[in-house]
């Protein structure tokens, strides 16, 4: 089984919905981040979590939201999704100090109408 | 300016073929350096990380050069299945954050 997996793998939506991406991990690390890719700007970090109750935003937080509901559980929410935040969403973890590698998670790959 | 910069490519190389890629960062307090292989589509995945010394694993070769803040990999004898994108990151550990470059993308081929 994976060790970091994201739910859904693929999702398509309309302009102005809410939307839930989640990812889960049994690596039983602390850290959780979520990064947005797109297409010649690379991984962009959105939000981050050290531990149950820090949570940080990343360099482009405006329209996203994030919920750490347990040590292996990140979720990103979109309240009210536009077309410019169709893009492969991925999750990360990583182990104690910034020295470690992340593991990404298989990705979410969204699209909004 | 970007945190991290990389040439997008393509580099296109035959099989067999050397081929470098250099990686610049922007902060010198930067402290962890790290080449990630990303498949099309696919996750990111650690190819190795770059140590002060240079490393060294099988055909690839990272080294830092921190008096000009860039990192580089190296690949020997390339293989149809060296193609893909390499990211480099960096990651300034006071502040506990990943910078990703945008990727290169390699296409070895026959």
């Amino acid at each position: 089984d994976a060790d970091v997996t994201q739910t859904p793998r693929n999702r398509i939506t309309k302009t102005g919905k809410r939307i839930m991406l989640e990812c889960s991990q049994t690596k039983g690390h602390d850290r959780m981040y979520w990064y947005r890719q797109d297409p010649g700007l690379g991984l962009r970090l959105i939000y981050y979590s050290f531990d149950v109750k820090d949570i940080n935003k990343g360099e482009i937080s405006d329209g996203y939201s994030v919920s750490r509901q347990a040590q292996a559980k990140f979720s990103l929410s979109l309240e009210s999704a536009i077309p410019n935040q169709t893009a492969l969403y991925f999750c990360a973890t990583s182990a104690g100090e910034g020295g470690n590698e992340q593991f990404f998670g298989p990705g979410t790959r969204l699209t909004v109408l | 300016r970007k945190e991290v910069e990389q040439d997008p490519g393509p580099f296109n190389v035959p099989e067999g073929a050397t081929v470098a890629f250099n990686c610049t960062y922007s902060n010198s307090a930067s402290q962890s350096f790290f080449w990630y292989r990303q498949d099309c589509r696919k996750e990111p995945k650690l190819l190795m990380s770059v140590y002060s010394s240079g490393n060294e694993d099988g055909r690839f070769t990272a080294q830092l050069n921190r008096a000009s803040q860039y990192i580089s990999l190296l690949i020997r004898d390339s293989k149809l299945s060296d193609s893909a994108t390499y990211l480099c990151a960096v990651n300034l550990n006071n502040f506990n954050k990943f910078y990703f470059g945008s990727g290169t993308k390699l296409n070895v081929k026959p």
